[in-house]
């Protein structure tokens, strides 16, 4: 079982900001949260990750709870280009444990 | 940099058919994984190799399926034979994998679509 929750859909209209949730009650202290997004007829693509503090890259930034049972991709601007499905995934520290991916949440953009 | 490969891009073929499907990494990526994403879903992993060991096919069905990475770069993803529930994208990723895999990234091909009938 996935161990991460999203919402299954979201949307949002161009140009704004988009706030996509994510829940992991049960992260341990050495997880960390991974964030991949799927285009349409694409394998994913990494976006961001981050342990406890709040993370910015060039596409996204990562807003980590203080308790880190859950966490907030935000996207600044959405465009048409950043409709794709969102996972949110734990990565152990160790190599021998699995990665699980849960069923995302689908992010619409309106134009 | 060249990313990950994978062919074919698409299969369609009858149950009990045999299938096989490639997948050429990222060069100096030492893990290679191969997950099954059934639509609607999100991928779930197969098998993970690190070099040319495997070191995770617990969600492998073996009896079916079997895979491969001869001299720890490419691999082959076989199903032999098939059923109508393989029908999925099969996607192959990559990653450099040094240490600590908490802030590994895993670099994805574009998936291979099979169509079991």
């Amino acid at each position: 079982d996935a161990k991460t929750t999203q919402p299954n859909s979201m949307e949002s209209n161009e140009e704004e900001p988009v706030h996509l949730p994510c829940n992991h009650s049960t992260i341990s202290g050495t997880d960390y949260i991974h964030w991949y997004r799927q285009l349409p007829s694409q394998g994913p693509e990494y976006v961001i990750h981050g342990l406890t503090s709040n993370v910015n890259n060039r596409m996204a930034s990562l807003a980590i709870a203080e308790d880190r049972k859950s966490s907030t991709l935000i996207l600044h601007r959405a465009t048409l280009r950043d409709a794709a499905v969102y996972y949110c995934i734990l990565r152990p520290k160790t190599s021998y444990d699995k990665v699980i991916f849960g069923p995302g949440t689908s992010l619409s953009v309106i134009p | 940099e060249a990313g990950v490969a994978q062919s074919p891009r698409y299969k369609i073929i009858e149950k009990r058919q045999s299938v096989a499907f490639w997948c050429n990494p990222i060069s100096g990526h030492a893990t290679l994984y191969w997950y099954q994403q059934i639509l609607g879903q999100g991928p779930k992993l197969l098998i993970q190799f690190q070099n040319n060991g495997v070191v995770d096919d617990s969600q492998l069905p073996k009896d079916r399926f079997s895979a491969e990475r001869l001299k720890g770069v490419d691999s082959t993803l076989k199903i032999q034979p098939a059923k109508l529930e393989d029908s999925a994208v099969y996607l192959c990723a990559s990653s450099v994998l040094q240490g600590s895999s908490s802030t590994d990234t895993q670099y994805f091909g574009p998936g291979t679509r099979l169509t079991v009938l």
